[in-house]
């Protein structure tokens, strides 16, 4: 069955460092997510992303974020100058874009951690 | 601002029995409506889904409920399964946007 894959799991990062996340999503869908979930919190939606730009970006998205698919496959989110704050897990989303659209599927996540 | 709610953050059910959980929101654009479950350490699996359309929406064990006059849906497992213990989220968009607002999220255990 196809899945979201997304690496690395675990990335650990120093603040004011850049990082990149990275997910695959699955091969024929349409539309693409990045959601976080801070330790015990809900799982908070960042942005999406379909034809080659961002549909539609939360007020946690600001300009210290981008997202970008570089090829076919991938799908980036990157972080220019992370803070304490950042640490999360980040999970990466992707849907059809027909019929069931609005189903969305998820990756396993990647947890950051900004020390 | 909490456009989506999840009111009990856990609740135990035996083996068997029927779980509901309930979720409420308060943005009237919404007008679809899914179900995540959640195990620890990995990304939310989708269950079940209701456009605004409909009321009831069943696959398998899994029944959504969704009352727009009171702005609350609820899934309903039946027969709950010590398998089904996890965090259930609910989450919301509207048509024509990419936006999902997801709830707080119930942890089920489901007791054998």
């Amino acid at each position: 069955e196809p899945e979201v894959t997304q690496t690395p799991s675990h990335q650990v990062t120093q603040m004011g460092q850049e990082v990149i996340l990275r997910c695959v999503p699955i091969s024929n869908h349409l539309y693409f997510y990045w959601y976080r979930q801070i330790l015990g919190q809900k799982v908070e939606f960042l942005v999406s992303f379909y034809n080659n730009e961002i549909s539609e970006k939360s007020e946690i998205f600001d300009d210290q974020f981008s997202v970008e698919r570089p090829d076919g496959s991938n799908f980036t989110l990157k972080i220019r100058s992370t803070k304490l704050e950042d640490s999360a897990m980040y999970f990466c989303a992707s849907s059809p874009g027909t019929g069931g659209w609005y189903e969305q599927y998820f990756g396993p996540g990647t947890r950051l951690t900004v020390t | 601002d909490q456009q989506v709610k999840q009111n009990s953050p856990s609740l135990s059910v035996q083996e068997g029995r029927i779980s509901i959980l309930n979720c409420d929101y308060t943005n009237s654009m919404f007008d679809y409506f899914l179900w995540y479950k959640k195990y620890p350490a990995e990304g939310p699996t989708f269950l079940i889904s209701i456009s605004s359309i409909k009321d009831k929406n069943e696959d398998g064990r899994f029944t959504v409920f969704l009352n727009k006059s009171a702005k609350h849906l609820s899934l309903h497992i039946v027969p709950s399964q010590p398998g089904d213990s996890a965090v259930y989220f609910c989450a919301a968009t509207s048509s024509g946007t990419y936006k999902y607002i997801f709830g707080t999220g119930t942890r089920l255990k489901v007791l054998a």
